[in-house]
């Protein structure tokens, strides 16, 4: 079973404007990823966020993190055509510090940026 | 470029045959974890293994498994397939959980 949802399921923008992307989750979390996916094709991990971290940033992603209310957002900055993908957030939960860590993937959004 | 390379990329097999599928891992990294993913949905784990064992599952049956070899490379057994068995697989590495290195995937179509 999927971990939790994303929000919004599809987003259509233009370029240059930007796209923020939700996720939310169930249990507890050491730290969570988004990932970005090209038409069926292997994800591509963008940015990791721990669970003591609030923000992040890494080029035109920022990524914020509120453990309070199990949620996280992805904002895009100035996009491109080259951002349409679906956009994945996963969360990983290592109990008792082992190697085992499997990601917990959302249902993902579908981004479409126009030219 | 990703330093996970998945065979083959593309495969077709009948209801009720096995399927073998294989994932080289980045160099350096010691753990492989396979992912299921049916069409529209987000991957689903199906097992990890950490140097050469299992160290855990998802909701698969039995009839999924898995080999670790002593370079990192690792395969997916599937038997009996099943039309649901229809699905992109992919393969991640990493050297501890905090970093995952994809495949492009394995498209198996069961008819």
């Amino acid at each position: 079973s999927q971990q939790g949802e994303e929000d919004p399921q599809a987003l259509s923008i233009q370029e240059g404007e930007n796209a923020t992307m939700n996720c939310s989750y169930k249990t507890s979390i050491n730290n969570l990823q988004w990932y970005r996916q090209n038409s069926g094709r292997g994800l591509v991990h963008l940015i990791l966020i721990r669970s003591n971290e609030r923000e992040k940033h890494s080029g035109r992603l920022r990524v914020t993190l509120d453990t309070s209310k199990k949620s996280s957002s992805l904002l895009i900055t100035a996009s491109r055509a080259a951002d349409t993908a679906s956009y994945f957030c996963a969360t990983v939960f290592n109990a008792g510090g082992t190697s085992y860590g499997k990601l917990t993937f959302g249902q993902g959004t579908i981004l479409t940026v126009h030219p | 470029e990703t330093g996970v390379t998945q065979s083959p990329t593309h495969l077709i097999k009948t209801r009720g045959q096995q399927v073998t599928l294989r994932c080289s891992s980045q160099s350096g990294h010691n753990t492989v974890s396979w992912y299921q993913q049916a069409l529209g949905q987000g991957p689903q784990f199906i097992f990890q293994y950490y140097r050469e064992e299992e160290n855990g599952r998802g909701n698969f049956p039995p009839r999924f498994s898995g080999l670790q070899f002593p370079n990192y490379s690792s395969e997916l057994n599937v038997n009996a397939l099943e039309l649901d068995d229809s699905a992109l697989y992919l393969c991640a590495s990493s050297s501890w959980s905090y970093g995952y290195t994809f495949g492009s995937g394995t498209r198996l179509t069961v008819v």
